[in-house]
């Protein structure tokens, strides 16, 4: 089954230990990206990547680590977590256009991540 | 910073009524794309309008890209209960370099009664 896999899906941890969370798809998709989803505020983007050892930053970077080592995985690190970081995170990935667009992304199902 | 305004953000309405959702920015998209969420999930892509002008159909719902392709609308014909749930529209800016940055709009969170 095609799919988008995270984990873990919920995680309660405190200020300043660092953590991963993992992201891989199976579909052989070029683009991979991270997001997060606030009340209110919508999706924003913290991290894609085109492709294998290619990232650019998002609307919202800082306070986040990425790295594309293989194409099948996205891992996203908080290396010192703060409150303010506590989200829904969401990872996704798409095929590329010819053209090299982003043209339909598949979402993973949600990271709840907790900072206290 | 590139904005995408959805609205209404909130809407609830009986089973049989139609419903207009929006998507408004001053920035040219080379795409846009329309997403559903239910609780719980990752949001489901709906359609991809590339074209400005581009009309889509997909069962009750009618997608279209602003000629200028600066906006997008989503219509829905007699909403049913299982239309309920979060509306996402997501544009990617023209003109980037980065042809893999994303805007989201707010959302519109739809709920119909039965």
């Amino acid at each position: 089954e095609a799919q988008v896999t995270q984990n873990p899906r919920y995680l309660i941890t405190v200020t300043g230990k660092k953590l991963t969370v993992t992201c891989s798809q199976n579909m052989n998709h070029e683009y991979m990206s991270w997001y997060r989803q606030d009340p209110g505020l919508g999706l924003r983007q913290i991290y894609y990547s085109m492709n294998v050892e290619v990232t650019d930053k998002g609307d919202v970077p800082e306070g986040y680590k990425v790295s594309r080592k293989e194409k099948r995985n996205f891992p996203l690190i908080l290396e010192s977590p703060s409150p303010n970081q506590t989200s829904l995170y969401f990872c996704a990935s798409s095929l590329l256009t010819s053209g090299g667009f982003v043209y339909e992304q598949y979402f993973g199902p949600g990271t709840r991540l907790t900072v206290t | 910073t590139q904005l995408l305004e959805q609205s209404p953000q909130f809407l609830s309405i009986q089973e049989g009524e139609n419903l207009t959702v929006y998507c408004n920015s001053s920035s040219v998209f080379s795409s846009l794309q329309w997403y559903r969420q239910e609780p719980g999930e990752g949001p489901v892509l709906l359609v991809t309008v590339v074209t400005g002008g581009e009309v889509k159909k997909l069962k009750r719902l009618t997608f279209q890209f602003g000629d200028a392709r600066k906006d997008s609308s989503l219509h829905i014909t007699a909403a049913q209960p299982g239309d309920t749930g979060l509306y996402l529209c997501a544009g990617l800016i023209h003109g980037s370099s980065n042809t893999g940055k994303l805007i989201f709009g707010q959302g519109t969170t739809l709920q119909v009664k039965p």
